[in-house]
C-alpha cells in the first residue's frame, strides 16, 4: 500500500525559508524509474507543479521558482524534502507530495502553509 | 510553457447520465516513443487530487471503468458514463511531457 504524508511548519514569516518533508511508504526512491514530485495549490485555485526528484538523484524545478527551490531525498528513511527560500504571501498554499511512476499516481493529504507577518 | 485549457468551467449532470470534459494543449503531447503524456485527476471536495487516467487513455488502479480518456496530439476528452454522486469534484488535466509540468484550470462537476 502506497502512502505519502507531508509535514511542514504551518505558518512562517515573509523572507524565511520553508522546509517541507514528505514521508512515504510502499515504494522505494532507489527503484529504477521512481520519483517524487511536489505540487502546491493556493486555496480555491489550481495546481502548480514545483519540482521532481528521481531514483538516480536527477532533479527538475519549475523555472518560475527555480532559484528559490531545493529538492532532496533520504532514500534510507523513505523521505523527500523541499526547501523554498525567501517566502512571501504568494507562497501561501497547500503543498502536496506525490509519487511519480505512472504520472503523479499517489498523492499525500497535503500540508497547509501560511506566510504571514 | 505548455498551456492546458479545459472546457467547460463547470458542468451539471443528472445522476446516471454521462459527462464529457475537454482539454486542449498548446503543443503536441505525443512523444516520439508513441506515448501521449496527458493525465486526468479528480479532486473531491476537501481531498487531494487522485489519478484517474494516465498517458491519455489508461485507467488508473482502482478507478471505475465508467471513466475513459481519449484524444489526439493536442485535444483530449475525459468521459464519465453513468455519473454517480461520488464523481462530484474538480477535474484537472495535466501534461507531464515537458518541464514545467502544467495543469488545466479545472472543471467543476456538480449533480443536478
Amino acid at each position: 500500500q502506497v502512502t505519502l504524508k507531508e509535514s511542514g511548519p504551518g505558518i512562517l514569516q515573509p523572507s524565511q525559508t520553508l522546509s517541507l518533508t514528505c514521508t512515504f511508504s510502499g515504494f522505494s526512491l532507489s527503484t529504477y524509474g521512481m520519483g517524487v514530485g511536489w505540487i502546491r495549490q493556493p486555496s480555491g485555485k489550481g495546481l502548480e507543479w514545483l519540482a521532481n526528484i528521481w531514483w538516480d538523484d536527477d532533479k527538475y524545478y519549475n523555472p518560475s521558482l527555480k532559484n528559490r527551490l531545493t529538492i532532496s531525498k533520504d532514500t534510507s528513511n523513505n523521505q523527500a524534502f523541499l526547501k523554498i527560500t525567501n517566502v512571501d504571501t504568494a507562497d501561501t498554499a497547500t503543498y502536496y507530495c506525490a509519487r511519480i511512476k505512472r504520472g503523479l499516481d499517489y498523492w499525500g493529504q497535503g500540508v497547509m502553509v501560511t506566510v504571514s507577518s | 510553457d505548455i498551456v492546458m485549457t479545459q472546457a467547460p468551467l463547470s458542468v451539471s449532470v443528472t445522476p446516471g447520465e454521462s459527462a464529457s470534459i475537454s482539454c486542449r494543449s498548446s503543443k503536441s503531447l505525443l512523444h516520439s516513443n508513441g506515448i501521449t503524456y496527458v493525465y486526468w485527476y479528480l479532486q473531491k471536495p476537501g481531498k487531494s487530487p487522485q489519478l484517474l487516467i494516465y498517458r491519455m487513455s489508461n485507467l488508473a488502479s482502482g478507478v471505475p471503468d465508467r471513466f475513459s480518456g481519449s484524444g489526439s496530439e493536442t485535444d483530449f476528452t475525459l468521459k464519465i458514463s453513468r455519473v454517480e454522486a461520488e464523481d462530484v469534484g474538480i477535474y484537472y488535466c495535466g501534461q507531464l511531457l515537458e518541464n514545467p509540468w502544467t495543469f488545466g484550470g479545472g472543471t467543476k462537476l456538480e449533480l443536478k
